[in-house]
């Protein structure tokens, strides 16, 4: 089946540095991509829709000059978390759906980021 | 806005025990529902779907029926196995774009 892998898989980083996420379809291309966050015994919650081309969609509340969301390729979408902060540590998950039109999505394995 | 509510867990089966995990929605329209499966290091999996009520969404023995009455969408295998240990989320897709609303996780652990 189609896989969608995100890098890294686990992350540390100091309070006032940004560090960047990578999400990737393997098998397929994605002009439309989600990145969740989840937080300890919690949901996902939608941050995002990243659109290859074009401008992200945020969800409201989410601060999109921290959480900057590029789609520069149909494979590849990234999330830079900004001025990262330790209430910014969280599991960042991306989803991509294979074709438009299709309930299907494939999620990635998730990327835990630490801010110390 | 849209929301689910899963029953909380942790749960915890003998092999062979029947399973129910209770999920209930809270929609505007007329969502489409899904059960997704996390099993440990990996990525969310789609489990099965319903799109409009009273749909029966089936895989791996595993069925959910949308009930539009009750706004619900429980998630019940009748023999389940250690390989079904994992974290269970039911969610909801309103608008038909792909954004998909989840419930909190359910986790299970099925012991031999």
């Amino acid at each position: 089946g189609a896989v969608v892998s995100q890098h890294p898989s686990w992350v540390i980083c100091k309070s006032g540095t940004s560090v960047k996420i990578e999400c990737r379809s393997l098998d397929f291309q994605a002009t439309t991509m989600f990145w969740y966050r989840q937080f300890p015994k919690q949901s996902l919650m939608l941050m995002a829709t990243s659109n290859e081309g074009s401008k992200a969609t945020y969800e409201q509340g989410v601060e999109k000059d921290k959480f900057l969301i590029n789609h520069a390729s149909l494979t590849l979408s990234t999330l830079t978390v900004t001025s990262a902060h330790p209430e910014d540590s969280s599991f960042y998950i991306c989803s991509a759906p294979p074709a438009s039109g299709t309930y299907e999505q494939y999620f990635g394995p998730g990327t835990r980021l630490t801010v110390t | 806005g849209d929301s689910v509510t899963q029953m909380e867990g942790p749960v915890t089966l003998s092999e062979e025990a029947f399973l129910t995990i209770n999920c209930t929605y809270t929609a505007t329209g007329y969502p489409s529902l899904f059960w997704y499966v996390q099993y440990p290091g990996e990525g969310l999996q789609l489990l099965l779907k319903a799109t409009k009520a009273d749909d029966k969404g089936s895989n791996k023995g595993f069925e959910a029926t949308y009930r539009k009455e009750t706004t619900s969408f429980h998630l019940e295998k009748g023999s389940v196995q250690v390989s079904d240990s994992a974290v269970y989320f039911c969610a909801l897709d309103g608008e038909g774009a792909q954004k998909l609303v989840f419930g909190q996780g359910t986790r299970l652990t099925i012991n031999p």
